[in-house]
């Protein structure tokens, strides 16, 4: 079974702070992806990556920066938290050429205070 | 216009009736549908895709695409308490779009 773990379920930041978010898979994919969801407004794509050190804005990439240094690993970065990113956020990773499945971490809970 | 819509929730059906989902996108180099449960406080979980036209089964699970028309549906047979949750499609290309639909909420009542 494909295994994608985010590492921090629940967090409470405060505004101003850098925050990181992890996420590692198993299952060797291409792809990796972030998205966050909110009440109403759906999966909204952040970023994603294609391929180790490649990276390409989604439909909201405001606000956050990634990372891609490893192949299993895909980190979400917060510069300066903001309440309005207040959110459950999703990792989720692909094999081959985008439009493949996708599957999904089990979600962080950010709070932003 | 959104790239993949889905039909307005949320959907209320009795415990034992077809559950009928739909979706429809803009974009004709969708090549692959997908469709996605999400149980209140938990991630999506892929239940069904799709890549041709026609119809795919899969135990009470039928999915319907019709490229022609740019839809794709989702049927629950014999609907069940345990299927009340949002329902995301999802259509993907190869050349990077990658859009989920904003979601159904399917509340099946006993």
């Amino acid at each position: 079974d494909v295994k994608v773990t985010q590492s921090s379920r629940y967090l409470v930041k405060r505004t101003g702070e850098k925050v990181f978010l992890e996420c590692v898979q198993d299952m060797d994919h291409e792809n990796m992806f972030w998205y966050r969801q909110d009440p109403g407004l759906g999966l909204r794509l952040i970023y994603f990556s294609y391929d180790v050190k490649m990276k390409e804005k989604g439909d909201i990439p405001e606000g956050y920066s990634v990372s891609r240094e490893k192949k299993e690993r895909f980190s979400l970065i917060l510069e300066s938290a903001s309440t309005n990113q207040t959110s459950m956020y999703l990792c989720a990773s692909s094999a081959g050429t985008l439009g493949n499945t996708i599957y999904f971490g089990e979600g962080s809970w950010l709070t932003v205070v | 216009q959104k790239e993949v819509e889905q039909n307005s929730g949320p959907l209320s059906v009795p415990e034992g009736a077809i559950a009928s989902l739909n979706c429809t996108y803009s974009d004709r180099g969708s090549q692959s549908f997908f469709w996605y449960r999400q149980y209140s406080g938990k991630s999506p979980e892929l239940i069904m895709s799709i890549y041709s036209n026609g119809d795919k089964e899969d135990g009470r699970f039928t999915a319907q695409l019709n490229k022609a028309s740019q839809y794709v549906s989702l049927l629950i047979r014999d609907s069940q308490p345990s299927d009340s949750a949002t329902y995301l499609c999802y259509g993907g290309t190869s050349y990077g779009k990658l859009t989920f639909g904003q979601g159904t909420i399917l509340t099946v009542h006993p």
